[in-house]
């Protein structure tokens, strides 16, 4: 069965300070994996995603993503945080062999990112 | 704009008594589910639709029904609405014809159900 696991419920840092928020997954085949954002009171996001090819992945707003195939994992960071990257962050993957060709998202619980001035 | 919407944002309403909850989507997209966002569980889907007149259950459909008679639209129906049905619900759609597509979100509806 496809899983997503979020070690951190929540993870502070410093403003300035490097970032990263865990992931990791477990999927029959290739996986699809994703990274979305939730501000207070708005829904997700789309941040950034691994399809194949360099496993180091760029998306919005400064983030990008290491793809770790031997250690099923997919960390989400970002060299220098802002204040206003604090919110609510979801990993997810999608399986190649699930649900036919479309297959469905699996959500991690989130991690909240907290940044302080 | 490209977008997804949702309606009502928010809605207060008693054991019992039937609600839908829009959802509509005007990029065209094939695919589209219904989440169900509760603390510290995450998102979990309950009932997506792969194209008009195809939809099937999710990890959590008990409770729910949906319908998909138009491509821009997916409803949501809470026939006898419960307590426990209380939760924050999204609605998304995606490109099925990529595998890869990401889902687009809508802004969410807040339902309580008391």
């Amino acid at each position: 069965a496809q899983s997503v696991a979020q070690p951190e419920d929540q993870v502070n840092v410093a403003e300035g300070n490097p970032l990263t928020v865990k992931c990791t997954y477990s999927v029959s085949g290739n996986p699809y994996l994703f990274w979305y954002v939730q501000y207070p009171n708005r829904g997700l996001q789309f941040l950034l995603k691994y399809i194949t090819g360099d496993n180091l992945v760029k998306g919005s707003y400064g983030f990008e993503a290491e793809f770790n195939k031997s250690q099923t994992s997919f960390h989400l960071k970002k060299p220098s945080a802002l204040v206003s990257d604090s919110a609510l962050y979801f990993c997810a993957v999608r399986g190649l062999n699930y649900g036919g060709s479309q297959g469905n998202l699996i959500f991690g619980k989130g991690t909240k990112l907290s940044v302080k001035p | 704009e490209a977008q997804v919407t949702q309606n009502p944002r928010y809605l207060i309403t008693v054991t019992g008594k039937k609600l839908t909850v829009t959802c509509s989507q005007n990029m065209n997209h094939e695919y589209m589910s219904w989440y169900r966002q509760d603390p510290g569980l995450g998102l979990r889907q309950i009932y997506y639709s792969m194209n008009v007149e195809v939809t099937d259950k999710g990890d959590v459909p008990e409770g729910y029904k949906v319908s998909r008679k138009e491509k821009r639209n997916f409803p949501l129906i809470l026939e006898s609405p419960s307590p426990n049905q209380t939760s924050l619900y999204f609605c998304a759609s995606s490109n099925s014809g990529q595998t890869g597509a990401e889902q687009y979100f809508g802004p969410g509806t807040r339902l309580t159900v008391t």
